[in-house]
């Protein structure tokens, strides 16, 4: 099993420019979800999505767009990137949600904005 | 307004000895409490979790101690081997919205010394 894939690893974009991150699963979790983190910040959650066809909103979803076609991957689409979009981006899966159940997170994204 | 504190930033401590890492939180109505340790350049991984109805998990080395008048948990790693040296994220869960989301905290740096 790879677990959770991410990529890609490092990205620099410049301001107002697109891109997707891509997350893909192999455990057949529900639970699928974008962090990202920030200096002094912590993990914050932009969106979640707790099955294919259905995602919401975390903490922080401002210039963020989700979509689930697939039980395996949870794209994270940025739609007009800005320098305040710097940060490491981290995808993570669970089979189900309760509250106390183990997240399995990917390597990580370092996305910076110029 | 950060609900989930880690007010330490880093700790050090020797090979051997015990690693005591602290978490404050301010919301009563979380369920649940969760640990990961993050090397560098990884994704979080899980490490331990406690019910807000428990006041004590132990898995091994790691122990972690809750107690909700103080709003207040620890992770205690003992004996502390250098293979621990990792940033420590508590986070915290709560249901919402027809499902359960979780707060992290800031994160401690952790270093053990041989």
């Amino acid at each position: 099993n790879a677990g959770v894939t991410q990529t890609p690893k490092f990205q620099v974009l410049k301001t107002g420019q697109s891109m997707t991150l891509q997350c893909a699963q192999d455990m057949n979790h529900e639970y699928m979800s974008w962090y990202r983190q920030d200096p002094g910040m912590g993990l914050r959650l932009i969106h979640y999505s707790v099955g294919a066809g259905i995602t919401d909103q975390g903490e922080v979803p401002n210039g963020y767009n989700v979509s689930r076609s697939t039980t395996e991957d949870f794209p994270l689409r940025l739609l007009s990137a800005a320098p305040s979009q710097t940060s490491v981006y981290f995808c993570a899966s669970s089979f189900t949600e309760q509250g106390n159940t183990e997240a399995f997170f990917g390597q990580g994204t370092r996305l910076t904005v110029v | 307004d950060q609900q989930v504190k880690q007010n330490s930033p880093s700790l050090s401590v020797q090979e051997g000895r015990i690693s005591i890492l602290n978490c404050d939180y301010t919301n009563s109505m979380f369920d649940y409490f969760l640990w990961y340790k993050k090397y560098p350049a990884e994704g979080p991984t899980f490490l331990i979790s406690i019910s807000s109805i428990k006041d004590k998990n132990e898995d091994g080395r790691f122990t972690v101690f809750l107690n909700k008048s103080a709003k207040h948990l620890s992770l205690h790693i003992v004996p502390s081997q250098p293979g621990d040296s990792a940033v420590y994220f508590c986070a915290a869960s709560a249901w919402g919205s027809g499902t359960y989301k979780y707060i992290f905290g800031t994160g401690t740096r952790l270093k053990v010394l041989a």
